[in-house]
């Protein structure tokens, strides 16, 4: 069964500084990838997505994603965050006909 | 065009009723699926359809439910509300599920039971 674990519940960095929010994820095959991000009380909008190809993948809002085959890994990277980043970011796997969903890692920003 | 539509935003409902939340897709999207939101379980998937039939259900009770509409519009249904439905239940809707298209969101319904 597929699965995805964002290790880290809840980071704080400063404003302008650079961010890293990792993803482990478990597929049998090649898998989907998805990051979405969450205002409070908001539904989900997707930051980027990787299918195949390229493993750097560019998204909204200045973030960028690296699917890393051998370490099952999908971490999201910004490299100067602003205050209206803080929110809350999920990375998910396609399942079938699903999403899989991890935790959630809480972003808060300093000024 | 109009993103996914769902309604009401808030309801409070009171323990052993039922309630039907509603979801309607981007135009020409037909698969709906259904997500619930909790502090404790995270994001879990509910159940998705495409062209009026369910394709895959999630581990929850029979108590939830749910249906699509010709139009690809979709309903929930939670019977028989226990405290731990307290939720914010996400509806996403996609052109398909094949593996390379995306899901879109919408705002959610917030659903409070006491």
């Amino acid at each position: 069964a597929q699965s995805v674990t964002q290790p880290d519940i809840h980071i704080t960095v400063s404003e302008g500084a650079s961010l890293e929010l990792r993803c482990n994820y478990s597929y049998g095959a090649t898998p989907y990838l998805f990051w979405y991000v969450q205002s409070p009380g908001q539904g989900l909008q997707l930051l980027l997505k990787y299918f195949s190809g390229d493993t750097l993948v560019q998204g909204i809002k200045g973030f960028e994603a690296e699917f890393k085959r051998s370490q099952s890994s999908f971490n999201l990277r910004k490299p100067s965050v602003h205050w209206s980043d803080a929110a809350e970011y999920f990375c998910a796997v396609q399942g079938a006909q699903k999403l899989v969903f991890g935790q959630g890692t809480r972003l808060t920003i300093n000024p | 065009k109009a993103g996914v539509t769902q309604t009401p935003r808030y309801l409070i409902k009171t323990r052993g009723q039922q309630v039907t939340l509603s979801c309607s897709p981007i135009s020409g999207h037909r698969s709906v699926s259904w997500y619930q939101q909790t502090p404790g379980q995270g994001l879990q998937f509910l159940f998705e359809y495409f062209s009026e039939t369910q394709r895959n259900k999630g581990n929850f009770p029979g108590r939830f439910s749910g249906r699509q509409f010709s139009n690809s519009r979709s309903e929930m249904n939670v019977s028989t509300l226990e405290l731990g439905d307290s939720a914010l239940y996400l509806c996403a809707s996609s052109l398909d599920h094949p593996r390379d298209t995306e899901a879109f969101f919408g705002q959610g319904t917030r659903l409070t039971v006491v």
